[in-house]
């Protein structure tokens, strides 16, 4: 079972940026297919992006890619989210979820992080 | 893009069976993933694939699909299984993965 354990709350202002990690078990990150996903309070998820291994590219949801970039260390077995001009709308938990892979292209969220909360407030 | 529509409240009697449903037009060609959110807690994975449950997961939880709906049910549910519950698919276009909006299963 793969552990994901994300980096502790921030506290942002506006126009700001964050940068959330989510560091995975040693030596895995390169089997991995992370996805980020955002949960503002009292809301349901939302997918914000992620690694599609159909497309051996990271792909994002539309509203959110010009201001958000996910990168990885794998020397460090850690993923990145950054999202830039943070509006105080962006204050929401942050999540790191694994791609889990049942048959060939069909795939679900298997494993999730605890959550980052990030609050953009001056 | 296209949306996944869930009711937003369901409740229960402790032992007895409730059906959450999920409708979108995503579901007419990808099975939807289910997911049990209690307060404070990360979302965690509860059913995938047609009818797959993860390891831990007790077999009352299970899924059925008709057209565009998915449906997950709980069978003799019990107070632990009070939570939020979210679909989950693809999507037809545009943003590939989609999620409901929640219903919120309360046990009597």
């Amino acid at each position: 079972q793969a552990q994901v354990v994300q980096s502790g709350a921030e506290l942002k202002n506006p126009g700001a940026s964050v940068r959330v990690s989510c560091k995975v078990s040693p030596n895995t990150l390169r089997t991995l297919y992370i996805h980020w996903v955002r949960q503002t309070p009292g809301q349901g998820p939302e997918w914000m992006g992620g690694f599609d291994p159909d497309d051996d590219a990271t792909v994002y949801a539309q509203r959110y890619q010009d201001r958000v970039t996910m990168t990885d260390d794998t020397s460090a077995d850690t993923a990145y989210l950054e999202v830039r001009s943070l509006r105080h709308d962006d204050t929401a938990v942050y999540y790191c979820v694994v791609l889990g892979t049942y048959t060939r292209r069909k795939y679900y969220f298997q494993y999730w992080g605890q959550g980052t909360l990030v609050t953009v407030s001056p | 893009s296209s949306e996944l529509t869930q009711d937003p409240a369901v409740s229960v009697a402790l032992g007895q069976t409730v059906t959450i449903t999920c409708q979108g037009d995503s579901l007419i060609s990808h099975y939807a993933s289910w997911y049990q959110q209690k307060p404070g807690q990360a979302p965690t994975l509860v059913i995938f694939g047609y009818n797959k449950r993860p390891s831990g997961i007790p077999d009352r939880f299970s899924a059925s699909y008709s057209e565009n709906t998915a449906s997950l049910t709980i069978s003799g549910a019990q107070a632990e299984d009070e939570a939020d519950y979210y679909c989950n698919s693809p999507d037809i276009s545009g943003s590939p993965w989609l999620f409901g909006g929640g219903t919120k299963l309360t046990v009597l």
